[in-house]
């Protein structure tokens, strides 16, 4: 079955720290995925995407990277500021279809 | 910037009410999707409508949800007969492709009680 799952609910990480955080999906029919950002009471704020075609795709102080072998995606978000601290979620999008299968989302705390 | 809006911000229903959820997605996206969240767990697709009609729909979207685009602008999410378990945050997103990057709007927090 479809799935997209995250390895760690929370991570503390001190201001100016680069950040990780870790996706695994297993639907081997995904194309496309998305990083977004979520801040208490909001809506997911689209970071950054990628193509299965790519391995990795840099944007503004973060990176995504895309491990088709194993399935997994990860987001590095570097120098971390307090406004990074929100609930980042992988989603993805299967081939041919629109919809997004979001994972379980990691806490990031960003620590003074 | 363009932004998906939803309205009202926050909805406290009756169990067994009706509900209308409100969205203006961006004016030149022709996907619309609705998506719920429960309180501290993930989002969940609901449905995506795409020409007047629901292109995909998920098992949560059962009989008593429906959708509609009344108008050029509005699309809206309805629940018949809530329940306890409808109480979530509903967001609508909306994108120009199929497949394409979607923008969520802030939300809709349903409260049945």
């Amino acid at each position: 079955g479809e799935s997209v799952g995250l390895h760690l609910p929370t991570l503390s990480v001190q201001e100016g720290d680069n950040s990780i955080i870790n996706c695994a999906y297993s639907n081997s029919a995904s194309d496309y995925f998305i990083w977004y950002k979520q801040e208490s009471g909001k809506g997911p704020q689209f970071i950054i995407d990628i193509r299965s075609n790519m391995d990795k795709r840099q944007g503004q102080r973060v990176t995504v990277l895309l491990n088709k072998t194993v399935k997994h995606l990860s987001l590095q978000i570097a120098a971390t500021q307090p406004g990074d601290s929100a609930v980042y979620f992988c989603a993805e999008i299967k081939a041919a279809g629109n919809k997004l299968t979001f994972g379980g989302g990691t806490r990031v705390l960003v620590k003074p | 910037e363009p932004e998906v809006t939803q309205t009202p911000s926050h909805q406290v229903t009756q169990m067994g009410q009706e509900v209308i959820l409100r969205c203006v997605p961006i004016s030149n996206h022709l996907y619309f999707y609705w998506y719920r969240q429960i309180l501290g767990q993930k989002v969940e697709f609901l449905v995506s409508f795409y020409n007047n009609e629901i292109s995909e729909k998920s098992e949560i979207f059962d009989d008593q949800f429906s959708v509609e685009r009344p108008d050029g602008s509005n699309f809206t999410l309805k629940i018949r007969s809530t329940k306890l378990e409808d109480s979530a945050m509903y967001f609508c997103a909306s994108s120009e492709l199929e497949g394409g990057e979607a923008f969520f709007g802030q939300g809709t927090r349903l409260t049945v009680v």
